[in-house]
């Protein structure tokens, strides 16, 4: 059965410094890989995506991620993150034989000043 | 530009009382999804449609919950009746059915007292 696991429930990075939110997957074949992110208040929105092909992907907002087979890991980078970027981070695996989005239980972001 | 609606956006009740909430999926968008956020459990998956047939229900308590699509432009979630354990931000979120990806609606906040 698919799944996701985020191992860091929280983490609190310094503004300005570099941030990588790791992602593991379980999945039989080569999934649809994503990372959201959810806002206080708000729903969530897509930072990203992994079909196929370059492993390294660029999202918005700046964060790129890199889809590392051999790991069975999708994590989540920025160089340099900003107070704005606090938030709830979801890495997600879709199944490539329907419909259906598997998230992981989210990494929550602290940015301190 | 298009988004996800859903309404209302908080509703507070009482326990036994009936709950309905909706959503406007984007224009064009063929799946939606229902979800449902706790700190316990995090982002669960209710129901889903494609071109508004249920596809899979299984993550819901069919006793009392229910989930339709009247037609292509609005799906409910149905809650008779209402027990506290259900307060949680209930999620909509809509897609082309390509490749999994998703676009939630802002969430509606429920509180069963």
């Amino acid at each position: 059965a698919q799944s996701v696991t985020q191992p860091d429930i929280h983490i609190t990075v310094s503004e300005g410094a570099s941030l990588e939110l790791r992602c593991n997957y379980s999945y039989g074949a080569t999934p649809y890989l994503f990372w959201y992110v959810q806002s206080p208040g708000q729903g969530l929105q897509l930072l990203l995506k992994y079909f196929s092909g370059d492993t390294l992907v660029q999202g918005i907002k700046g964060f790129e991620a890199e889809f590392k087979r051999s790991q069975s890991s999708f994590n989540l980078r920025k160089p340099s993150v900003h107070w704005s970027d606090a938030a709830e981070y979801f890495c997600a695996v879709g199944d490539t034989g329907g419909f259906k989005t598997i998230f992981g239980a989210g990494t929550r972001l602290f940015v301190k000043a | 530009d298009a988004r996800v609606t859903q309404t209302p956006r908080d509703k507070v009740t009482e326990m036994g009382q009936e709950v309905t909430m909706r959503c406007q999926p984007i224009l064009g968008h063929n799946t939606v999804f229902w979800y449902r956020q706790t700190m316990m459990q995090g982002l669960e998956l209710l129901a889903y449609f494609r071109n508004r047939a249920p596809l899979d229900d299984s993550g819901m308590p069919k006793d009392r919950f229910s989930a339709e699509m009247p037609d292509a432009t609005l799906a409910t979630l149905k809650i008779q009746p209402s027990e506290p354990r259900d307060s949680a931000v209930y999620f909509c979120a809509s897609g082309a059915g390509l490749a999994n990806e998703q676009f939630f609606g802002p969430g509606t906040r429920l509180t069963v007292l």
